[in-house]
């Protein structure tokens, strides 16, 4: 069974901060770790992260992935009060997990609220 | 605007009713889910569509049945609500090929059940 662990559950921070959120998955065969900020509705995508791409990055935001260790980190420097959110890890079943596996297991979430 | 849509946004039930939480994408997806959302518990696939004509159970199927109705459509039916299903429900569709942008979701469901 996939699973996924994110850490810390909750992060209150300042306008400013730099901060690191975590993700670390349990997989056979794995395929890709997906990254997504929710607001107060739905989910949003942020990054997809593969075997064979271990960084992302998009303006203050940015992701790393570690194969040999099984986990993945988002790091938001310069933060502001508009990244305030629930931040979600994910990931699809391995390859080869049969036909029509797309099915995503998310972890907990980390809340992060960022304070003016 | 492209994406998918559910229905209703809100509602309330007595213990015991039944609905449906109606889902509908435009984006010509294969596979469609429903998940449901509790406070510290992240996201729990309920019953997910790999593509017309197919449903499977996921990790919190019981209470719950599904209907791929054609590729557009999956909708999720609560046969005898319970207190225990009050949640946030999201339906998603993904192209089961593609997960270059992963899933696209809907705005959710507040279900309050008294």
């Amino acid at each position: 069974e996939d699973k996924v662990v994110q850490s810390p559950l909750s992060l209150v921070v300042h306008e400013g901060d730099t901060v690191t959120l975590n993700c670390s998955y349990e997989v056979t065969n794995f395929r890709s770790l997906l990254w997504y900020k929710q607001e107060k509705k739905a989910p949003t995508f942020l990054f997809m992260l593969t075997s064979s791409g271990i960084e992302k990055k998009s303006g203050r935001l940015s992701s790393i992935l570690d194969k040999k260790e099984l986990f993945s980190i988002l790091n938001i420097t310069a933060t502001q009060t508009g990244d305030s959110a629930i931040y979600l890890c994910a990931v699809p079943p391995g390859k080869g997990a049969g036909a029509g596996s797309y099915q995503l297991t998310f972890g907990k979430g980390t809340k992060l609220s960022v304070i003016p | 605007n492209a994406g998918v849509t559910q229905t209703p946004k809100f509602q309330v039930l007595k213990t015991g009713q039944s609905m449906t939480l109606q889902c509908a994408q435009d984006m010509n997806h294969n596979s469609m889910y429903w998940y449901r959302q509790d406070p510290g518990m992240g996201l729990r696939l309920i019953y997910y569509s790999a593509s017309e004509g197919t449903t499977d159970k996921g990790e919190v199927p019981n209470g719950y049945n599904v209907s791929r109705l054609n590729k557009r459509e999956f909708s999720l039916r609560l046969e005898s609500a319970a207190p225990s299903q009050t949640s946030v429900y999201f339906c998603a569709s993904s192209e089961a090929h593609e997960w270059r942008w992963g899933y696209t979701f809907g705005s959710g469901t507040r279900l309050t059940v008294v």
